[in-house]
């Protein structure tokens, strides 16, 4: 089966904690992109990578880190810097390129701070 | 930068009625549009898209959009709505030639389906 697969699918964190969510795809896609979803707020983008070992800030980049040494995985580390971290996590990849691609999405980590 | 309105965020409605969700962006080029749709409990997937030409756009399960250039809008309708309908829906732009082919969404619009 081809897809994206996001573990664990609930995380609970205590604060001042950092804690790394994981993302895999089996789609041979080059574009990976995290999401925070937030109610009302829609999907607000945290990183994107559009290639192996380089990635690039998103609109919310502050308190997160991320990682892309294998095309098929790009890891999000939420660090005690993040203010408010309690949010649904979604990933997504595309095959990118210069002319849009649609992006799939995997089903989501729900991450909550105690 | 450009950002996307969705006005409605909550509608309620009974199966059959007709229904229309609104979106509206903020960018004076050319642009890509999409509807995504997110089932209780389900992948976010998606359920159209606009590229260019025929501004009347047919998607999945019945839904159809219209791309309004003078009014930036890009509203999602369906003529007879089902219980399983039910589901948050997003509206997103992509900019051609942003790094990243990145997307921009709305807040989401939650629409509940009464049997």
């Amino acid at each position: 089966d081809g897809g994206i697969t996001q573990s664990p699918k609930y995380l609970f964190r205590k604060e001042g904690q950092n804690v790394t969510l994981s993302c895999e795809q089996n789609l041979n896609h080059d574009a990976m992109y995290w999401y925070r979803q937030d109610p009302g707020q829609g999907l607000r983008l945290i990183y994107y990578s559009q290639i192996v070992n380089d990635f690039q800030k998103g609109d919310i980049a502050e308190g997160y880190s991320v990682s892309r040494e294998k095309k098929e995985s790009f890891p999000l580390t939420v660090t005690s810097a993040q203010k408010n971290p309690t949010a649904f996590y979604l990933c997504a990849s595309s095959t990118g390129g210069d002319s849009y691609n649609e992006q799939f999405f995997g089903p989501g980590t729900r991450l909550t701070v105690l | 930068a450009q950002s996307v309105s969705q006005h409605n965020h909550h509608v309620i409605l009974s199966e059959a009625a007709s229904l229309e969700l609104g979106c509206n962006y903020s960018y004076g080029g050319t642009v890509n549009l999409f509807w995504y749709v997110q089932y209780p409990g389900q992948h976010l997937q998606l359920l159209l898209k606009y590229f260019s030409g025929d501004p009347l756009v047919k998607g999945i399960k019945g839904f159809e959009a219209e791309f309004i250039k003078s009014k930036f809008s890009f509203n999602l309708r369906k003529p007879s709505v089902q219980w399983s309908d039910t589901a948050e829906y997003f509206c997103a732009v992509n900019a051609p030639g942003n790094a990243g082919n990145m997307l921009t969404f709305g807040g989401g619009t939650r629409l509940m389906v009464k049997p």
